[in-house]
């Protein structure tokens, strides 16, 4: 099955600086990529997405980047802000038609000093 | 208001008690999942359900049950078989489609007494 490897578990930069998280997954037949924030307590939210036909996607200050050839994608968030400091996940989904089978990495601590 | 409910937000079990958590979505959509998360270890797949009255195991299903009478409803029953019950449990849901986004809902933190 799918595993999805995940780097750095903890991360720490100063306000306004970049973080980078990336990730590696095993099945070439994965299609898609989010990527999800957890606050403390609450439930992930997604904040954005890539599909396997697009090598990057930017939305404000968060980018994900796609190399289908090395299985690996990563999240780049620029500016960062205290309100960034959060869990992420990256995950992979392989699947068709109605089953997507989701495989998530383990996650990485963002903090964010000020 | 769309989306996904969880509740309680947080529940208590007695040794050898069942649990009922409650997942409700009014997004309209098919497929609903239940994670399990501990630290350190991401997001662990229970079971899930493509439609009505069918569900499918994940990858720790002992010790849970589910069932899917109403698109819009999925509980998961922790039952006493599950020797390590303490965990943050997410219920998710998503659309029909090839790669649609999965939701999560706010969690429920389920501890033992």
């Amino acid at each position: 099955g799918e595993n999805v490897e995940q780097h750095p578990s903890t991360l720490s930069v100063q306000e306004g600086d970049s973080a980078v998280i990336k990730c590696t997954y095993s099945d070439s037949a994965s299609n898609y990529f989010p990527w999800y924030k957890q606050e403390l307590g609450k439930g992930p939210q997604l904040i954005i997405d890539i599909r396997s036909n697009v090598g990057e996607k930017k939305d404000q200050r968060i980018a994900v980047t796609l190399n289908k050839t090395a299985k690996h994608f990563s999240l780049h968030i620029t500016e960062t802000q205290p309100e960034d400091s959060a869990v992420y996940f990256c995950a992979a989904s392989t699947g068709s038609g109605g089953y997507q089978k989701v495989t998530f990495g383990i996650g990485t601590k963002l903090q964010v000093i000020p | 208001d769309g989306g996904i409910t969880q509740s309680p937000k947080y529940l208590f079990r007695k040794e050898g008690q069942n649990v009922t958590l409650s997942c409700e979505q009014n997004l309209n959509h098919d497929a609903m999942y239940w994670y399990r998360q501990d630290p350190g270890q991401g997001l662990r797949l229970i079971y899930y359900s493509q439609i009505v009255n069918d569900f499918q195991k994940g990858d720790i299903a002992e010790g849970y049950s589910v069932s899917r009478e109403k698109k819009e409803s999925f509980p998961l029953t922790v039952t006493s078989a599950q020797k390590n019950p303490t965990a943050f449990y997410l219920c998710a849901s998503r659309g029909a489609g090839l790669g649609e986004t999965q939701y999560f809902g706010p969690g429920t933190r389920l501890l033992v007494l």
